[in-house]
């Protein structure tokens, strides 16, 4: 069964902090990963990483995946207190079905 | 990325009734996915609905617990049947859109709240 590990489960900072999300997967038949920002109901897409090694950036947000170790981080530098949400990293196999992880809830306090 | 509304947003259900959840996409597409994030959880698939063939159910889920249609390539229903307590949660359609799979794009969700 497809497992998709996030850490830490939750944390707390302060406007200004940068943090530092991690993903870990054990899939058959990888194709992509995924992360999202959940704040009330509908997850938004962020990122879609297939290379290893090759940095997405979208403004402070950016994130990067090593298929070697079978993980990938989300970086969120300056933070604001509009980026207080949960963050749910998926990961695509090869029957495109996405598993979610339990995602981190990030807390910014002003 | 993709327009998808849901209907209703929310409800309150007594327990034995069902519920009928609608998804509208603003283009085709092919694939469409029914998820179920029950409180302090992550997102669980229930289906994916083809149309044109029926849907395909995770382990766990069953039809007469959760038909689903999907008459066009925009829209798709999910019915939550015979609810109890343990059905509520947050009902997320999805799309795969961009011609990257897996780039799956979510509706707004149904918060349902069965008593």
């Amino acid at each position: 069964e497809d497992k998709v590990v996030q850490s830490p489960l939750s944390l707390v900072v302060h406007e200004g902090d940068t943090v530092t999300l991690n993903c870990s997967y054990e899939v058959t038949n990888f194709r992509s990963l995924l992360w999202y920002k959940q704040e009330k109901k509908a997850p938004t897409f962020l990122f879609m990483l297939t290379s290893s090694g090759i940095e997405k950036k979208s403004g402070r947000l950016s994130s990067i995946l090593d298929k070697k170790e079978l993980s990938s981080i989300l970086n969120i530098t300056a933070t604001q207190t509009g980026d207080s949400a949960i963050y749910l990293c998926a990961v695509g196999s090869g029957d495109y079905k996405l598993s979610f992880g339990a995602g981190t809830t990030v807390t910014v306090r002003a | 990325s993709a327009v998808i509304s849901q209907k209703p947003s929310r409800d309150i259900c007594q327990r034995g009734t069902s519920l009928t959840i609608q998804c509208q996409v603003d283009s085709q597409v092919t694939m469409m996915f029914w998820y179920r994030q029950q409180p302090g959880q992550s997102l669980t698939l229930i289906a994916t609905a083809n149309q044109g063939s029926e849907a395909t159910y995770e382990s766990g889920f069953v039809i007469d617990k959760f038909p689903i249609s999907r008459p066009n390539l925009t829209f798709s229903t999910l019915t939550v049947s015979n609810m109890s307590p343990e059905d509520s949660s947050i009902y997320l359609c999805s799309v795969e859109r961009g011609g990257l799979l897996e780039t799956q794009y979510f509706g707004p969700g149904t918060r349902l709240l069965v008593l």
